[in-house]
């Protein structure tokens, strides 16, 4: 059974430090791993990574994908107010299941003043 | 473009009730899929569809019924409304190729 572990599941921290939140994934035929945001609505996209030890960057967010010890992580740095969501790790798989996400139960993030 | 549009916002039913969740995408997206999502349980896939005619089911589709008519258009149908159903619902499409999942505002529904 394909499975996506996110860890913590939540996590308060306060403005300005930076976190680092994980994902790590046991599935079969793997093509990609996404992470959303996830505030009071529906997810937002945040990134997708393909290939092992490439890092993607927007802003203060940056994620990276060990392919060969299956995991991910997410770091925010300088963290705001505005990071308090819910973040989210899905797995898409190559072949049959190519469309299909599989998400992990999130981690959500508290950023306190 | 409007992207993923969802409604109602929000729904009240009584057990045993049937209603049909309204999504529709402007974005020529091949497949469309609908989630659930529970508090502490993440999203989970309830039925998908690649392509106008073809449906297929996911991790959750007990009680659930879906058809794609057209690209655009792809509803989900509760026949009879149990409280185990209570849920925000989300729907979302992609382009053929794959690629990130576009979501839709979701809608919450209660079933008492």
């Amino acid at each position: 059974e394909d499975k996506v572990v996110q860890s913590p599941l939540s996590l308060v921290v306060h403005e300005g430090d930076t976190v680092t939140l994980n994902c790590s994934y046991e599935v079969t035929n793997f093509r990609s791993l996404l992470w959303y945001k996830q505030e009071k609505k529906a997810p937002t996209f945040l990134f997708m990574l393909t290939s092992s030890g490439i890092e993607k960057k927007s802003g203060r967010l940056s994620s990276i994908l060990d392919k060969k010890e299956l995991f991910s992580i997410l770091n925010i740095t300088a963290t705001q107010t505005g990071d308090s969501a819910i973040y989210l790790c899905a797995v898409k798989l190559s072949g049959a299941g190519s469309y299909q996400l599989t998400f992990g139960k999130g981690t959500k993030l508290s950023v306190i003043p | 473009n409007a992207g993923v549009t969802q409604t109602p916002k929000f729904q009240v039913l009584k057990t045993g009730q049937s209603m049909t969740l309204q999504c529709a995408q402007d974005m020529n997206h091949e497949y469309m899929s609908w989630y659930r999502q529970d508090p502490g349980m993440g999203l989970r896939l309830i039925h998908y569809s690649v392509g106008a005619g073809i449906t297929d089911q996911g991790e959750v589709p007990n009680g659930y019924n879906v058809s794609r008519s057209t690209t655009e258009d792809f509803p989900l149908r509760l026949l009879s409304a149990a409280p185990s159903q209570t849920s925000v619902y989300f729907c979302a499409s992609s382009p053929v190729g794959g690629g990130e999942q576009y979501f839709g505002p979701g809608t919450r529904l209660t079933v008492t």
